[in-house]
């Protein structure tokens, strides 16, 4: 069965410094990839998706950028946080076939302080 | 682009009663798919039912069901015989029906809780 993996689950980062968040994927193959971010008591916010290896679309302009370094790696990285990047993170996956749902992970809750 | 709404923030009922949280839909696709995603206190999406567009049959799971219908573009969500465990927030979500990316449009979210 296919699995997704998120983390860290929990970070705190000061104002400037860099991150990096990581999501895998077991047990398929060639997966669509996602980052959604979801700020307190609201919906999600689509930030990246990747149909394959090096292939980013972004959906937002901030100051975060994506990576696929690896099939089933999915990257969130910022060179420099800012207060707004506090938020609830959220990795998804979603197989090739036309009703496949998305697959989320557990999450990573990012405090900037 | 489509747009997802869920008209009710807020929703409460008592443990084994039933409740329908709303949500309606605005695209021109004639193929897509609808799906409800409930993300308890632990924040973990979890996916409770899907609905492809172009079956007229309403999706069942257990003790979730929905009303699809397709030309007022609603797809309600009914929870019977409510449990503790039901409390969450629950999205509804949008997906074109074609191959490729297709990413998720949700909607704001309903928080449901019931209460004992």
């Amino acid at each position: 069965s296919q699995t997704i993996h998120q983390w860290p689950a929990t970070l705190v980062q000061p104002v400037g410094s860099p991150l990096s968040l990581e999501c895998t994927v077991e047990g398929t193959s060639n997966p669509n990839l996602y980052w959604y971010r979801q700020a307190a008591g609201r919906g999600l916010q689509l930030l990246f998706y990747s149909v394959g290896i090096g292939q980013i679309s972004s959906e937002v302009p901030q100051n975060l950028s994506a990576s696929r370094p690896q099939d089933r790696q999915f990257i969130l990285s910022s060179k420099k946080l800012l207060l707004s990047d506090s938020g609830f993170y959220l990795c998804a996956w979603r197989g090739r076939q036309l009703n496949q749902p998305q697959h989320f992970g557990d999450g990573t809750r990012l405090s900037i302080l | 682009a489509q747009t997802v709404t869920q008209s009710q923030p807020e929703m409460s009922v008592q443990e084994a009663e039933t409740v329908t949280l709303s949500c309606t839909y605005d695209t021109s696709e004639s193929n897509y798919y609808l799906f409800w995603y409930k993300q308890p206190p632990s924040r973990q999406m979890i996916l409770v039912i899907r609905q492809e567009a172009y079956k007229q049959q309403n999706a069942t799971e257990n003790r979730f069901s929905v009303n699809f219908q397709k030309a007022a573009k609603s797809f309600s969500l009914k929870i019977s015989d409510s449990q503790l465990g039901d409390t969450a927030m629950y999205f509804c979500a949008f997906m074109k029906g074609q191959g490729g990316s297709e990413k998720l449009v949700f909607g704001k979210g309903t928080k449901l809780t019931v209460n004992p």
